[in-house]
This record gives structure tokens, sequence and C-alpha cells, in this order.
């Protein structure tokens, strides 16, 4: 089945620790996200892609990196300068820059855990 | 910047009960306006998508509709049911950005 894979589910931090969060998605997407969301929240953007081997910060990019070496993957590293990472992390992709973009929705993965030990 | 507002914040409602769960945006250049589910601990399911030059979308028992100038979307859900309990998130995408920006939500509890 076509979608969006997110891991692991869960995942602990230890102080001045880096981990990283894997997406992959097999819809043929061009555009991947990152979103933050915070107990009884609604979704910050952290990063975005368009392209492979590009991508914009979002509103909280900071303590946070990506790379997107391939169109279906784009993993997020939430570093130790990021000082209150827990949260739950959603990864979604997009037809993205097309002109069927306006009529095409944004797909989800099931989230991933953070938790700072 | 574009913001976007839910409210209310959460709502209860007896079964069969039809509601209304409202959305605002500030910036009216959009491409597109949608509206998710979220269960608890899970991924956003989309519902329905209006784009800019629609003014309704429905599917099922679910209404959304669309207003630009003054920066509204609704959702009219019609006769709950418990199984419609969840977060709901509205989201906007500005024009010339690919950028969804998403309300803070408004939790919806079905009372059997």
């Amino acid at each position: 089945d076509g979608g969006i894979t997110q891991s692991p589910k869960y995942l602990f931090r230890k102080e001045g620790q880096n981990v990283t969060l894997s997406c992959e998605q097999n819809l043929n997407h061009d555009a991947m996200y990152w979103y933050r969301q915070d107990p009884g929240q609604g979704l910050r953007l952290i990063y975005y892609s368009q392209i492979v081997n590009d991508f914009q910060k979002g509103d909280i990019a900071e303590g946070y990196s990506v790379s997107r070496e391939k169109k279906e993957s784009f993993p997020l590293t939430v570093t130790s300068a990021q000082k209150n990472p827990t949260a739950f992390y959603l990864c979604a992709s997009s037809i993205g820059r097309d002109r069927k973009f306006v009529g095409n929705t944004i797909y989800f993965g099931e989230g991933s855990w953070l938790t700072v030990v | 910047k574009q913001e976007v507002t839910q409210i209310p914040a959460a709502l209860s409602v007896p079964e069969g009960e039809n509601l209304v769960l409202n959305c605002s945006f500030t910036d009216s250049a959009i491409y597109n306006l949608q509206w998710f589910r979220q269960d608890p601990g899970k991924g956003l399911t989309s519902l329905l998508l209006i784009q800019s030059s629609q003014r309704e979308q429905t599917s099922g028992r679910l209404n959304a509709s669309l207003d630009k100038s003054s920066g509204r979307s609704t959702l009219y859900i019609a006769a709950s049911q418990p199984g419609d309990s969840a977060t709901y998130l509205c989201a906007a995408v500005t024009s010339g950005t690919y950028k969804y920006i998403f309300g803070t939500g408004t939790r919806l509890k079905v009372l059997a």
C-alpha cells in the first residue's frame, strides 16, 4: 500500500544527545514536511522540502536539521541544541509544485513520540 | 504571515446533534483550505479540501464551506455519532508558498 512510514514510534533522548527520526514515502511525492505537535496544540512547521537536495526552514527550525538526498526519504535530526524536544513529530508529503497542487491534499505518517530522559 | 484560528477549542454534544466547527485565517490569498481529523496519538487524515475557487465541498455527513472575503471556513457535521469523536484541524495554504499552516484544532466528544 502507498503511504508514509515513520520510525521509530517511540524514542527517548538523553541530555546532549542527537537523535534522528526516519520518514519514508512511496507516494512519488515531491514535497515533504516535518511538523511538531505539543499536547493540546496544533501543528508547527519545522522544515519542508519541495525537491531533492533542497529544503527550507519552517517556523521553528532552531535545534533541528534535515536532509533530502532521495525523493522517498526526509529524515529529521533533533540536535542537542533543541532544549525542549519532548513532543509528537509528524512527517507528511504532498504532490508539490505541480499544477494539480491546489486540488491535492497532504498525507501524514502515524507520528513519532520523542521524550527526553 | 498566515495565522489560522479554530473556535471552539473543545466541544461536547449528545449523539444525533448537528454541529458546526469554525476556522479563521488572516491571509485570504490561499490555494486551498483543508479539514483533517486526528485520533489520539495518530497522524492526520484528510476529510475535505476546498480549492480557492470553490465555495463548499461535501462528503457524506460532512460539509465544508469557504468564504475567502471574510477569512472563514466552517465544517458542518450532520447527525453526529460517537465515532466522530476526535480532534478536527483546519489548514490553509497561502498562495505562492507550499506550506500548510494549521489551526490548534477543536476537540470533539459525541456522547452516546
